[in-house]
């Protein structure tokens, strides 16, 4: 099964900007793996912030924006705010399979 | 305003079986793919399951094939994880998502002697 990897933990100065990315084990990341981003908070269940590589949720903030970037995908936040700490995790779709990165914890500090 | 409750979660022993299942509301539940996701206490997510609409189409990750079935009825608006010959490793918050757009809030599976 694919390997999918992401940065263990990143970290942000309030209103900077930071470039998280996903890796695929199988070669680049395209459209075709369907590229998701998730974002998960302490106690919370997880929500999805970006599908289909840069598709916005009707409540992801405009400050996120994903992208497909040397071969990966990428999750980037522009002017990034205290309640934007959490883990965030990727997904790609492997024929039938989805695979998750193992998340990265973004600090806002 | 899409729900997904899930529910059938709890404390078991190694070997035993647990059915899970995950009620649906606020948008035609025959029309969408639906998923069981997992998270084991301090790690990351991973898929587990997946179903297409009507049922005819179903994938599971490795760890799992033969042991747990992801099924529908798409009557009564609920998905369901039958698990089986449950591991230590299997103990997790158990997530039902609709397609990859919306998820449950979990249930908590415990496998232990």
């Amino acid at each position: 099964q694919a390997v999918v990897t992401q940065e263990p933990s990143l970290t942000v100065s309030p209103g900077g900007t930071v470039t998280l990315t996903c890796d695929s084990s199988t070669g680049a990341v395209t459209s075709s793996h369907y590229p998701y981003w998730f974002q998960q908070k302490p106690g919370q269940a997880p929500r999805t912030l970006i599908y289909d590589t840069n598709t916005k949720h009707s409540w992801t903030p405009a400050r996120f924006s994903g992208s497909l970037l040397g071969g990966k995908t990428a999750l980037t936040l522009s002017g990034a705010q205290p309640e934007d700490e959490a883990e965030y995790y990727c997904s790609l779709s492997y024929s039938g399979a989805r695979v998750f990165g193992g998340g990265t914890k973004l600090t806002v500090l | 305003e899409v729900q997904l409750v899930e529910s059938g979660g709890g404390l078991v022993q190694p070997g035993e079986s647990l059915r899970l299942s995950c009620a649906a509301s606020g948008f035609t539940f025959s029309s969408y793919w639906m998923n069981w996701v997992r998270q084991a206490p301090g790690k990351g997510l991973e898929w587990v399951a997946t179903i297409k609409q009507d049922g005819s189409e179903k994938y599971y990750v490795d760890s799992v094939k033969g042991r747990f079935t992801i099924s529908r009825d798409n009557a009564k608006n609920s998905l369901y994880l039958q698990m089986n010959s449950l591991r230590a490793e299997d103990t997790a918050v158990y997530y039902c998502t609709r397609g990859w757009l919306y998820w449950g809030q979990g249930s908590l599976v415990s496998v232990s002697s």
